[in-house]
């Protein structure tokens, strides 16, 4: 089946640690983009990828960072700097066609604080 | 700037009622594409339409419409006939060409569907 996988599903963070968000796609697609959402709001980005080894930050980007080493893959990493990180977060994928491709995206990943 | 206002925040109808979310953007390009999402209680968002700027023809897909009207810069969606399972919430965003693809989310319309 062609999709976006996202792990793990529900993701605990203590204070001052840093976690990785997992986001895999095999839709061939060459852009890759997270979001975040806040409850009862919509989605705004973080960091997005046109390209392999090639990325730019969002509307959202402090305190978190990505890769994009293969065109599969996009993680994306939440650092001990980012002070609020409780939120829901969906990555998705895309054709590449200056931007105005739809976006597909992925189950999401619930991430909290302890 | 680009922005999307979604002004109602929640929804309820009784099943098979008609119900319009109504969706109203901004921006200043003239090549632009709207989209509608709905995300159901799993949390996974699902894309139901992508429209371009130069059409403007309404769309209907089964019990789905929608009405695309640049005048009034409103991207509107009707579910005709509800059923429960349409509870959801409804996402209209923006994007505008040539810009890496950025997608501008409005708040959400949380939708029930009483049965």
């Amino acid at each position: 089946d062609g999709g976006i996988t996202q792990s793990p599903k529900y993701l605990f963070r203590k204070e001052g640690q840093n976690v990785t968000l997992s986001c895999e796609q095999n839709l061939n697609h060459d852009a890759m983009y997270w979001y975040r959402q806040d409850p009862g709001q919509g989605l705004r980005l973080i960091y997005y990828s046109q390209i392999v080894n090639d990325f730019q930050k969002g509307d959202i980007a402090e305190g978190y960072s990505v890769s994009r080493e293969k065109k599969e893959s996009f993680p994306l990493t939440v650092t001990s700097a980012q002070k609020n990180p409780t939120a829901f977060y969906l990555c998705a994928s895309s054709d590449q066609d200056r931007g105005q491709e739809t976006q597909y995206f992925g189950p999401g990943t619930r991430l909290l604080v302890l | 700037a680009q922005k999307v206002t979604q002004a109602q925040t929640e929804i309820s109808v009784v099943e098979k009622e008609d119900v319009t979310l109504d969706c109203v953007y901004e921006t200043r390009d003239t090549t632009y594409y709207l989209f509608w999402y709905k995300q159901p209680p799993s949390g996974e968002l699902v894309f139901l339409i992508r429209r371009n700027s130069f059409d403007e023809q309404n769309e209907i897909s089964g019990r789905y419409s929608w009405n695309f009207q640049k005048s009034t810069s409103s991207f509107n969606f009707t579910i005709t006939a509800s059923q429960v399972v349409d509870s959801a919430v409804y996402f209209c965003a923006l994007t505008v060409y040539n810009q890496g693809g950025k997608l501008i989310f409005g708040q959400g319309t949380e939708l029930s569907v009483k049965p």
